[in-house]
C-alpha cells in the first residue's frame, strides 16, 4: 500500500461518454501527477500539480482534463476520448516536486 | 534529461542475487540516478537512489561507478516477487516542474 488510492481500478467507456478519473493521497505531498502508460509504451507524463497548481501540461490533447481541487485530491476528467486513448492511467504524488514518486495502482481504461 | 540505456531482459535464478546494469553516459554532475520497479499491473514503485556514493536499503544497492557514466542496481537475495520491469532514472538535483521520464526499463523474470 503506498498511500496513493486511485478509483475506479477498471472502467470501460464509450467514446461519446464522459467519465473522471480520481487519485487520492494522506501522505501529506504536495505534488501530484498523472502518467498514462500503453500497451508495450514507456510511462508517459502527462500533467503536475504543485501545491494545486498546474506546473506542467505534457501536450495531452484537450479531450483529457485534469483538477486538483486541493493537495490530497487529483481527478482527470475524460470526454470524447477515442480507442487509443485506452491505456493504464497512473497517479503519483511526492512531498515536493524534486523528490521521490508513491504511485497508486491506476485505472486501466477501456474506450470502445 | 540524460538518456539511459538499459538491457531488454534479464533472468535470475531465486534466491541468488540479481545485477542490473544501466548506462547513463551523457549524465552531468548535478543529477541524480533513480530506480523504480513496476510489478504487472501495479504502479511503479520507488526503489533507491544516489548521486555518487553507493548507497543501500532495504530493498536494494545501488553501485555507482567513479566517473558517473554507469550503474547497478543489486537485488541481494532475489524472490519470484522481484519479478517486474526495473527502470533506471536521471533526474536532475534541482527539479523544479518534477517530471520523472521513464524508458523501457529492464524486464527480470525470477524463476526457481
Amino acid at each position: 500500500e503506498t498511500g496513493v488510492t486511485q478509483t475506479p481500478r477498471h472502467l470501460v467507456m464509450g467514446m461519446t461518454n464522459k467519465k473522471s478519473l480520481k487519485c487520492e493521497q494522506h501522505l501529506g505531498h504536495n505534488a501530484m501527477y498523472w502518467y498514462k502508460q500503453s500497451a508495450k509504451k514507456p510511462l508517459e507524463l502527462m500533467f503536475v500539480y504543485n501545491f494545486k497548481e498546474q506546473t506542467e501540461n505534457n501536450s495531452v490533447p484537450s479531450r483529457f482534463s485534469p483538477e486538483c481541487p486541493n493537495s490530497s485530491h487529483l481527478f482527470l476528467h475524460l470526454h470524447t476520448l477515442q480507442p487509443e486513448d485506452s491505456a493504464l492511467y497512473l497517479c503519483a504524488s511526492s512531498p515536493a516536486s524534486n523528490e521521490k514518486l508513491f504511485f497508486g495502482s491506476g485505472t486501466q481504461l477501456s474506450v470502445l | 534529461d540524460a538518456k539511459t540505456t538499459q538491457p531488454t531482459s534479464m533472468d535470475c535464478a531465486e534466491g541468488r542475487a540479481a545485477n542490473l546494469p544501466c548506462n547513463h553516459s551523457t549524465i552531468s554532475g548535478n543529477e541524480y540516478v533513480y530506480w523504480y520497479r513496476q510489478i504487472h499491473s501495479q504502479g511503479p514503485q520507488y526503489i533507491i537512489h544516489g548521486l555518487k556514493n553507493n548507497e543501500t536499503n532495504e530493498m536494494a544497492s545501488l553501485i555507482i561507478t567513479e566517473d558517473r557514466k554507469s550503474s547497478t542496481l543489486i537485488l541481494p537475495h532475489a524472490t519470484l516477487r522481484d519479478t517486474a520491469v526495473y527502470y533506471c532514472i536521471v533526474r536532475p538535483i534541482y527539479n523544479q516542474g518534477g517530471k520523472l521520464i521513464f524508458g523501457q526499463g529492464t524486464e527480470l523474470s525470477v524463476k526457481p
